[in-house]
């Protein structure tokens, strides 16, 4: 299994639509949590933390469940700016990070 | 700030040839990650460092590969011989304490 798990989809939506990508982590003494973007050729970048109470920005919402160990992103009123590959991330002590594979999104008009 | 540096963003270069791509960090954070991303593979850590010392070199693939951190400001992976299965575009990514990761905009290797 791995230490990090998404559904890579590809998940394909109408503009406005809400949309919701889960991430699963095995290690419960993971620290911190974070969503990360990636287009097309270009380098991963930080959308977002993931906060234990939750956390939102605009239109993303990010959530962290400890006890099921896993944290979603939640999308609403999806553009199609928004497509790309979403990357979670999970930092363990001692400062590694796990990537998961990542989730495609494409919005389409 | 200029971000996390890379050079070159592309290089092609025949197999058995040697590699070496640089990596300038954000000034002030204190570790450092070498990625490889490919289709197949998604994005694989090779190697991180802490305050310019190697910490895990697990996912270093095999003799071939080799970094270096020689300052707190200048890493180097270094390929040799290179062969047609090295090909991938290769990350550097720096972190400061406490907070999520910036990366280049990495090297596009080609070993033809």
């Amino acid at each position: 299994r791995k230490e990090v798990e998404q559904d890579p989809g590809p998940f394909n939506v109408p503009e406005g639509a809400t949309v919701a990508f889960n991430c699963t982590y095995s290690n419960s003494a993971s620290q911190s949590f974070f969503w990360y973007r990636q287009d097309c050729r270009k380098e991963p970048k930080l959308l977002m933390s993931v906060y234990s109470s939750g956390n939102e920005d605009g239109r993303f919402t990010a959530q962290l469940n400890r006890a099921s160990q896993y944290i979603s992103l939640l999308i609403r009123d999806s553009k199609l700016s928004d497509s790309a590959t979403y990357l979670c991330v999970v930092n363990a002590p001692a400062g590694k990070s796990t990537f998961g594979d990542g989730t495609t999104l494409t919005v389409k008009p | 700030d200029a971000g996390v540096i890379q050079s070159p963003r592309h290089e092609v270069t025949e197999m058995g040839q040697e590699v070496t791509l640089r990596c300038k960090p954000i000034s002030g954070h204190d570790y450092l990650f070498w990625y490889r991303q490919t289709m197949m593979r998604g994005l694989e850590l090779l190697i991180y460092f802490n305050n310019n010392v190697p910490i895990d070199d697990s996912g270093m693939p095999e003799d071939r590969f080799s970094a270096k951190m020689p300052n707190a400001s200048f890493s180097t992976l270094k390929i040799q011989p290179s062969e047609p299965r090295d090909s991938a575009v290769y990350f550097c990514a720096s972190k400061g304490r406490g907070y999520g990761y910036t990366f280049g905009s990495g090297t596009r290797l080609t070993v033809v």
